[in-house]
């Protein structure tokens, strides 16, 4: 009963690609969310969305743009990926009210070479 | 904004005793505290959370505690099992118009020693 589905669970990028990961919640979230994972530095939030086509700056958000067209779907891109950037990526949805906490997704690992 | 600090980053008890994760929180305006389990390899997962009308909360051998004077919040777990062992986070959000972000700790790694 998967509700928060990442489109991949591993990638492997070049510097310099345009990178696109996805994610698809089947909860009628009105929240979206993408953090990225590292050892050491916990859950750090690059972007954030509360209803379609709005979206937020989280605390690191250079190097990432996002795009969330239907209310179920938030894209995260990384413009031209650099080493720095391989990470654990993490989606995550909430209903408006987000005092029920986040729905996480299974996370991409990312791999810029 | 919120800043949310966990300690400690390491935790290894013997099967069978307790385990206490603590956390602060920076703006007294937060009002939701959850604690998420990261086991390795999978996504995090929401296994207690508290609000701040309320002191303290217990599910079977998990409790987490909260002292908004103080402005900290800590996790519980009694009579730990290998199955415990994982990384934890806890977060802390502030109430805002339009989204309500969590800020998270840094995470505490808990390894349950047979």
């Amino acid at each position: 009963d998967v509700k928060v589905t990442q489109s991949s669970r591993y990638l492997v990028k070049r510097t310099g690609e345009k990178v696109f990961l996805e994610c698809v919640q089947d909860m009628d979230h009105e929240n979206m969310f993408w953090y990225r994972q590292d050892p050491g530095l916990g859950l750090r939030l690059i972007y954030f969305s509360y209803d379609v086509k709005m979206k937020e700056k989280g605390d690191i958000p250079e190097g990432y743009s996002v795009s969330r067209e239907k209310k179920e779907r938030f894209s995260l891109i990384l413009e031209s990926a650099s080493t720095n950037q391989t990470s654990m990526y993490l989606c995550a949805s909430s209903p408006e009210d987000g005092n029920y906490g986040y729905t996480f997704g299974s996370g991409t690992r990312l791999t810029v070479v | 904004g919120e800043n949310v600090e966990q300690h400690p980053s390491t935790l290894s008890v013997q099967e069978g005793d307790s385990a206490v994760i603590k956390c602060t929180y920076s703006d007294s305006a937060s009002n939701y505290f959850p604690w998420y389990k990261q086991e390795l390899g999978k996504r995090p997962q929401l296994i207690i959370d508290i609000r701040s009308n309320v002191g303290e909360k217990k599910d079977q051998r998990i409790a987490v505690t909260l002292n908004k004077t103080a402005k900290h919040f800590s996790l519980h777990i009694t009579e730990t099992q290998p199955e415990d062992s994982a990384v934890y986070f806890c977060a802390a959000t502030l109430p805002g118009a339009g989204s309500y972000q969590l800020t998270f700790g840094k995470g505490t790694k808990l390894s349950v020693i047979p």
